[in-house]
């Protein structure tokens, strides 16, 4: 089946520590997302790339870095810069022509302990 | 000003209301716009995508205004189901990124 997966689903990290989250699509899409939900609030983008060994800056991307070495992959790796990890962070993947949704994976809920 | 605005909500309605979701967005280069619905602690979902001339999927109908920069959501027959939170989502240009909205919150009650 065709889709975006991302690992883990829940996420336990230390104070200081990098932690980096998995998504994978095999629905041959260019563009990948990152976006971070908080509690009650909507989404913000973190990073998306279009193509690959490319991506931009969202509106949130201090304190986290991705990678975009393969199409199917777009690891988001959260830094100890990062003040306020603890969230709920979902990857999404599309087609790049216009009038076309994106699809998300079901996920990753950090936590900093 | 942000850039993809909602009703703030929550909406609680009883089963077989209408209940209509107001959406305003401030970039006139916008392209493509969705509903999008997220269940609690869940991803969202497409619900709709929403075209010029207007487009209904059963129960939902969605419409749009390019002049005012307004989209709009109306469920009739509302269902338990329903409950969940819906989220504007505007595509900007061509290959750009997803905007969301911050959602309104429905909840219907029996």
């Amino acid at each position: 089946d065709g889709g975006i997966t991302q690992s883990p689903k829940y996420l336990f990290r230390k104070e200081g520590q990098n932690v980096t989250l998995s998504c994978e699509q095999n629905l041959n899409h260019d563009a990948m997302y990152w976006y971070r939900q908080d509690p009650g609030q909507g989404l913000r983008l973190i990073y998306y790339s279009q193509i690959v060994n490319d991506f931009q800056k969202g509106d949130i991307a201090e304190g986290y870095s991705v990678s975009r070495e393969k199409k199917e992959s777009f690891p988001l790796t959260v830094t100890s810069a990062q003040k306020n990890p603890t969230a709920f962070y979902l990857c999404a993947s599309s087609i790049t022509e216009q009038y076309t949704e994106a699809f998300f994976g079901q996920g990753t809920r950090l936590t900093v302990v | 000003r942000k850039e993809v605005e909602q009703d703030p909500g929550p909406f609680n309605v009883p089963e077989g209301a209408t209940v209509a979701f107001n959406c305003t967005y401030s970039n006139s280069a916008s392209q493509s716009f969705f509903w999008y619905r997220q269940d609690c602690r869940k991803e969202p979902k497409l619900l709709m995508s929403v075209y010029s001339s207007g487009n209904e999927d059963g129960r939902f109908t969605a419409q749009l205004n390019r002049a005012s920069q307004y989209i709009s959501l109306l469920i009739r027959d509302s269902k338990l189901s329903d409950s969940a939170t819906y989220l504007c989502v505007v595509k900007e240009n061509y290959g750009q990124n997803f905007v969301f909205g911050p959602g309104t919150r429905l909840s219907v009650l029996p």
